[in-house]
């Protein structure tokens, strides 16, 4: 399957503080990047889509100006979560996606997991 | 507004026993996924359902997908305790040529020794 890697894996920080989280596709060129988060023992809520190179598309109820993607190659995107509050922490889960990969097997990176004092 | 379901949300099996998750979902989707994750893991692919009547096997595990009435099963055969984890459904949202996922409540499946 594709690899796809995100950095940090793990990172703590304090209420009004922003965090940048980056994900990384290594063996293919992904025009769009989905972006999901998920709380403690929910599932997964797809938070925006990104095309390489321009604005993100964000769900209803996520707050584009809180959640700042950049996705200005085809290797990486990045996301960025401002003036993070407890609230926020959330795992924060990448996934690549190619018009010439493919339509069937849809990847995901190993996540980052937010944690808001 | 596509809505995804799963049952049971919580499952405990004995080992060597048979069970069958199910995944409904609202509207008309050209493709189902299932993943695997454990444990503050990110999620393992496991099988994507193309057509009406398609069934994939993968070991110990079986998905099928009916377009027509919008379900998807995971049968799981003679359970084991490395198949413990939880296993979700997703269903694609739209058309295009990129999988915008919609994910199912999932379901959480202990398997007991």
């Amino acid at each position: 399957g594709a690899v796809v890697s995100q950095h940090p894996s793990r990172v703590i920080c304090k209420s009004g503080t922003s965090v940048k989280i980056e994900c990384r596709s290594l063996d293919f060129q992904a025009t769009t990047m989905f972006w999901y988060r998920q709380f403690p023992k929910q599932s997964l809520m797809l938070m925006a889509t990104s095309n390489e190179g321009s604005k993100a598309t964000y769900e209803q109820g996520v707050e584009k100006d809180k959640f700042l993607i950049n996705h200005a190659s085809l290797t990486l995107s990045t996301l960025t979560v401002t003036s993070a509050h407890p609230e926020d922490s959330s795992f924060y889960i990448c996934s690549p996606a190619s018009p010439s990969g493919g339509r069937n097997e849809q990847f995901f990176g190993p996540g980052t997991r937010l944690t808001v004092l | 507004e596509l809505k995804v379901e799963q049952n049971p949300l919580f499952l405990s099996m004995q080992e060597g026993k048979n069970y069958t998750i199910y995944c409904n979902y609202s509207t008309t989707s050209d493709r189902l996924y299932w993943y695997r994750q454990d444990p503050g893991k990110s999620l393992e692919s496991l099988f994507v359902l193309l057509s009406n009547g398609a069934v994939k096997q993968e070991g110990r595990l079986m998905a099928s997908l009916d377009t027509k009435a919008r379900l998807s099963t995971l049968h799981i055969t003679a359970a084991v305790h490395d198949l413990s984890a939880t296993y979700f459904c997703a269903v694609a949202r739209g058309g295009g040529a990129t999988n915008k996922l919609i994910f199912g409540t999932g379901t959480l499946l202990a398997v007991q020794p």
